[in-house]
């Protein structure tokens, strides 16, 4: 076990609608990213927040936001939810600049865009 | 060209065979090279960790990087049953912030 917990496990929503996602970082870990895993393809970059401020963005459009509290638990937001969304969503906790060389994943909120 | 790319598989070998498992890249900036597990519905689980070039052993688990050739692989020694997973292999420059997945390759290991 990492000691990166998501939240929830699962989730069903239809398309329009909007949806938070929940993570716990690893302790003593400042920075956190996100990844969207679609079926059978490797996890794809959102974004990621170090020390509560975004640091650095792939390329998914502004309806994917995210938060990171001064507990370095962070929030991903999605908004207007389209079909294609429906995905594993992955978050992964490090140590931050200049340490990141190392991800440590949590397992997953498995996400059903209808 | 994907910026990482890796056989999909599914690979299926019998119980105690060595596995080799690839992955190639187009990034010269690429230093960090790591491997990951990746379970039914799982998150992926980090298996092993790589700076720069050079062969790394954990267990029945060795790593190789020749960035000369752009080239990286995972071989797993004994292989069990419950090596049978998806594995990934991710990578990242200096000064980015995101790692770069592969596609990962579906492995299968026959008692």
């Amino acid at each position: 076990e990492t000691g990166v917990t998501q939240s929830p496990t699962h989730l069903i929503k239809t398309r329009g609608q909007q949806v938070t996602l929940r993570c716990s970082s690893q302790s003593g870990h400042n920075t956190v990213s996100w990844y969207q895993q679609a079926l059978g393809q490797g996890p794809q970059f959102i974004f990621q927040y170090y020390r509560e401020e975004e640091n650095g963005r792939g390329n998914f459009p502004p309806r994917f936001s995210g938060l990171q509290f001064p507990n370095y638990s962070s929030e991903l937001n999605v908004n207007a939810l389209e079909l294609d969304d429906s995905a594993l969503y992955l978050c992964a906790s490090s140590l931050g600049r200049p340490l990141i060389d190392t991800q440590y994943f949590g397992p997953g909120t498995r996400l059903t865009v209808l | 060209q994907k910026e990482v790319e890796q056989d999909p598989g599914p690979l299926s070998v019998p119980e105690g065979a060595i596995v080799s498992l690839n992955c190639t890249y187009s990034n010269s900036a690429f230093q960090y090279f790591m491997w990951y597990r990746q379970y039914s519905r799982k998150g992926p689980e980090l298996l092993m960790y790589t700076y720069s070039s050079g062969n790394k052993e954990d267990g029945r688990f060795t790593a190789q990087v020749d960035k000369s050739s752009k080239y990286i692989s995972l071989f797993i020694r004994d292989s069990q049953p419950s090596d049978s997973a998806t594995y990934l292999c991710a990578m990242k420059d200096n000064y980015g912030q995101n790692f770069v997945f592969g596609p990962g390759t579906r492995l299968s290991v026959l008692p």
